[in-house]
């Protein structure tokens, strides 16, 4: 157990609507993921951070932004929710270097979107 | 770009049975890690195993093994001694060596079931 918790881990919204998820991690590790996990698809990155108010794009992050204002939260917004945007997302910390490197990930976030 | 493929989507196996999940991948990089994460029906990602592609020996971790082939760009998750806790998905994941942001490229996932 790395720390990594994630709000809310249910949540049903309406097209349109904007909505933020939270990641919260413990061990104040540098970098800090989110993805989503759809049927067929795996897990896609949507955008990531190496620090505080340092972000980048993923491979699937049109109509979703992030922020970082501290260490410990990595927050994931939908402008604009739509019906596409349905899915569980998951926070992951990225933890060592090199061989000893690994992704720890939080309990994922259920998301529906009417 | 890289890509990671893992064509079952399905499979099963009878408890205490040996079964092999396939993954392949396509990359022009010549040093990387792979992975195999495994979700059970809890949703929870665990790390399961890794393999660096500079190690020619295969890791192994207890019933957990890979079948490396770097030429074939192969990298294959061998259960052995299958339990009922083994039921879940199986995902495969590629990192660059040199990728300063340390991203993971995922397969779609296989689903294993095991039979009582």
């Amino acid at each position: 157990d790395a720390g990594i918790t994630q709000s809310p881990r249910h949540k049903v919204t309406e097209t349109g609507t904007p909505v933020t998820l939270r990641c919260h991690q413990t061990e104040n590790h540098r970098y800090m993921y989110w993805y989503r996990q759809d049927p067929g698809h795996g897990l896609r990155l949507i955008h990531y951070s190496y620090g505080v108010k340092d972000t980048d794009k993923g491979e699937v992050s049109d109509g979703y932004s992030v922020s970082r204002s501290k260490t410990e939260d990595f927050l994931l917004t939908l402008e604009s929710a739509t019906s596409s945007q349905t899915s569980v997302y998951f926070c992951a910390i990225g933890t060592g270097q090199g061989a000893s490197y690994e992704q720890y990930f939080g309990p994922g976030t259920r998301l529906t979107v009417t | 770009a890289q890509t990671v493929t893992q064509s079952q989507p399905e499979m099963s196996v009878q408890e205490a049975e040996t079964v092999t999940l396939s993954c392949t991948y396509d990359t022009s990089e010549s040093n990387y890690y792979l992975f195999w994460y495994k979700q059970p029906p809890s949703r929870q990602m665990i790390l399961v195993i890794r393999q660096e592609a500079y190690k020619q020996q295969n890791a192994t971790e207890n019933r957990f093994s890979v079948n490396f082939q770097k030429a074939a760009k192969s990298f294959s998750l061998k259960i052995s001694d299958s339990q009922l806790g083994d039921t879940a998905m199986y995902f495969c994941a590629f990192m660059k060596q040199r990728d300063s942001s340390y991203k993971l490229i995922f397969g779609s996932g296989t689903r294993l079931l095991v039979r009582p």
